[in-house]
């Protein structure tokens, strides 16, 4: 069975930094592009980014290209959302997803307020 | 961006009964290779989306065959025949053909 675990989420003041953690299992995890989610309050869905099957390149939205870095840990099966100078617009709920959204973590709040 | 327009904003449906969700994007999501990059999925209450059709009119592992996907270029359709009270959430449409993915606004399915 698939399973996507996150975590890392929680409260964090505007400025700071956060870094997800997504951690795999039930599939070779090594041969998928992985990629980040997140959902608003308002339901509204927005794609973050991706990342190769080997680490070696990454797309993301232009909107969040310079504050998201996205990483992965094959031999641990992790993948990773680092998120610098977090705004309030970024309080949503972070989903991992695997190639082109097939199976989707059960999410992780993220919250960001002072 | 291509922006992806979905209609209506809610349904109410009567159990047993076929429903139709609309979705238009602003730009043609046909590519060259013949392939047609709208995805559909599903936002049961509480739950994670999940994956209901890919590549416009493929049905998704494990997803029954009371759902279905078509349209052309840049209008698509997912159609519900004989709605469960299981189907009832947060319907996506979504393009994946080019940087960044979007995503419609959602359609919320209830029942009568």
């Amino acid at each position: 069975e698939v399973q996507l675990v996150e975590s890392g989420g929680g409260l964090v003041q505007p400025g700071a930094s956060l870094k997800l953690s997504c951690v795999a299992s039930g599939f070779t995890f090594s041969d998928y592009w992985m990629s980040w989610v997140r959902q608003t309050p308002g339901k509204t869905m927005e794609w973050i980014g991706d990342i190769k099957y080997d680490g070696s390149y990454t797309n993301y939205a232009p909107s969040l290209k310079n504050r998201f870095t996205i990483s992965r840990d094959n031999a641990k099966s992790t993948l990773y959302l680092q998120m610098s100078n977090v705004r309030s617009e970024d309080t949503a709920t972070y989903y991992c997803t695997s190639g082109t959204l097939g199976y989707w973590g059960q999410g992780v709040m993220v919250t960001v307020s002072s | 961006d291509i922006v992806m327009t979905q209609a209506p904003l809610s349904v109410s449906v009567t159990p047993g009964e076929s429903a139709s969700i609309s979705c238009r994007s602003s730009k043609s999501l046909l590519h060259s290779n013949g392939i047609t990059y709208v995805y559909w999925y599903l936002q049961k209450p509480g739950k994670s989306p999940q994956l209901l059709i890919y590549r416009m009119s493929n049905l998704a592992s494990g997803v029954p065959d009371r759902f279905s996907g078509s349209g052309s270029e840049t209008d698509f359709t997912l159609k519900i025949s004989r709605v469960e009270a299981e189907d009832v959430g947060i319907y996506y449409c979504g393009q994946l053909l080019e940087n960044p993915w979007t995503f419609g606004g959602g359609t919320k399915l209830e029942l009568k």
